[in-house]
């Protein structure tokens, strides 16, 4: 069974204080891992796709690197509107069922 | 592009009607979407997968009876909550995934719908 974990569950950082946000998971087979953002009452935003390790994607200030064992979603000089659940997941063999890490809620204050 | 739209965004109705939601691709075709429910400070709960042209695939523990769940195109799929009761008040969020045939497709969220039943 596919297992995914998010850590920290929340993280509150001052603007411009750069961290880091990981992604463990366990799977038969990597078919892929996703990183989402959803902001409170949306659903979620895609962010990027990880396909094999030593991969990286980065969009403005979110870089997300790919282990055999974990993800990482990098965030530098994060703004308030950074603020939001990160969520990962994978999907299962026929790439239907996704399943997610608890998400790490992330708030910036000014 | 991948933009995954839904309507209505939000929906007030009393206990015992009927309430539909739509999903719709809008700039991409997606052969397989999929039905989620999202309760306050949880994680998505999948309760579906919806594939063109075929009946839905419904999680353990989902009535099919009770969520009916039409793809009837390419870029289109509806759920609809049948004899709604104040429990199946929920944040119901659809997904798609692009057209191209591989398990590691990224599946594109739509905003949600709110339900509430009064």
């Amino acid at each position: 069974e596919d297992q995914v974990t998010q850590s920290p569950e929340a993280l509150r950082l001052q603007e411009g204080e750069s961290s880091s946000l990981n992604c463990s998971y366990t799977v038969s087979g990597l078919r892929g891992l996703f990183w989402y953002r959803q902001d409170p009452g949306k659903g979620p935003e895609f962010l990027f796709t990880l396909y094999s390790a030593g991969e990286e994607k980065e969009k403005e200030r979110l870089k997300a690197t790919l282990t055999k064992k974990e993800s990482f979603l990098h965030i530098t000089a994060p703004k308030p509107e950074d603020s939001a659940t990160y969520l990962c997941a994978v999907p299962d063999r026929a790439g239907n069922m996704l399943t997610f890490g608890g998400g790490t809620r992330l708030m910036v204050k000014p | 592009g991948a933009v995954v739209s839904q309507h209505p965004s939000w929906v007030i109705c009393k206990s015992g009607t009927s309430v539909k939601i739509e999903c719709r691709s809008l700039d991409f075709q997606a052969t397989t979407m999929f039905w989620y429910r999202q309760f306050p400070k949880q994680s998505l709960m999948l309760m579906a997968t919806s594939n063109e042209g075929s009946k839905a695939t419904y999680e353990q523990g989902v009535e099919k009876d009770k969520f009916l769940i039409n793809h009837a195109s390419l870029t289109l799929s509806t759920l609809t909550v049948t004899s709604a009761h104040p429990e199946d008040s929920s944040f119901y969020i659809c997904s798609a995934r692009v057209l191209a045939g591989g398990p590691g497709d990224t599946q594109y969220f739509g905003p949600g719908t709110r339900l509430t039943v009064l």
